[in-house]
């Protein structure tokens, strides 16, 4: 079980969009709808932005949207803010009750 | 409002076996549908899954990691621990404790701050 494919970096400048791609197989993104995003602040746990591809849960800003096509699944943040500035990281089942992540996205806020 | 708590030695030798525990409050660790698991971080680098259990016992590894871990519950303590035999330098990472909500897609909804474990000498 390899590790989701995710661009190492990604940017914007405030009140544009932009979308984190993570890549996998038909054994896990493609496989199933349990894709979940992930948002790291430096020096912080990881805190869940999206779950089943596209749930957001409570207190998650409308601005964080989920998607999946195939075998990948992205993550999109409109209207940009400096506080979105963050590594963020994608998850999903991969069956046999196994988990896989991608290796993490360092988004820039211009 | 739950919430998790790593505890453990922050500095582990070569060889040795590294042994967390992440003690879980504001909710009983007994609550169906979650499994209770271990995520590291290696310095500066992604997110790896180590493994989890359920309330009742029921444990599942990581694949590339099973042939040294052990997760294990401690229900009237409210408690879950780690143990990783035989490891080296590169066991050296941020160790995470995380709720997995199974009914939300093995989402990770909950996460301890985090423990930095050292593999020296």
């Amino acid at each position: 079980q390899s590790a989701l494919t995710q661009p190492p970096s990604a940017s914007g400048s405030p009140g544009q969009s932009v979308t984190i791609s993570c890549t996998g197989t038909s054994s896990d993104v493609g496989g199933y709808n349990y894709v979940s995003w992930y948002q790291q602040h430096p020096g912080k746990a990881p805190k869940l932005m999206i779950y089943e591809v596209s749930k957001r849960p409570s207190g998650v800003p409308d601005r964080f949207s989920g998607s999946k096509s195939g075998n990948t699944a992205s993550l999109t943040v409109s209207g940009l803010q400096a506080e979105d500035e963050a590594d963020y990281y994608c998850s999903s089942y991969a069956g046999s009750t196994y988990v896989v992540f991608g290796g993490g996205t360092k988004l820039t806020v211009l | 409002q739950v919430q998790l708590q790593e505890s453990g030695p922050g500095l582990v030798k070569p060889s040795q076996t590294l042994s967390l525990t992440c003690t879980v409050s504001g909710g009983s660790i007994s609550s169906g549908g979650y499994y209770w698991s271990w995520i590291r971080q290696h310095p500066g680098k992604g997110l790896e899954w180590i493994g989890y259990i359920y309330y009742s016992g029921s444990t599942y590894y990581n694949p590339s990691l099973k042939s040294r871990v052990t997760i294990s519950v401690d229900t009237s303590k409210n408690q879950f621990s780690l143990k990783l035999s035989s490891v080296t330098a590169a066991d050296t990472a941020v160790y995470y404790c995380a709720r997995d909500n199974r009914p939300a897609g093995d989402a990770f909804d909950i996460w301890g701050q985090g423990t930095m474990v050292t593999v020296s000498s």
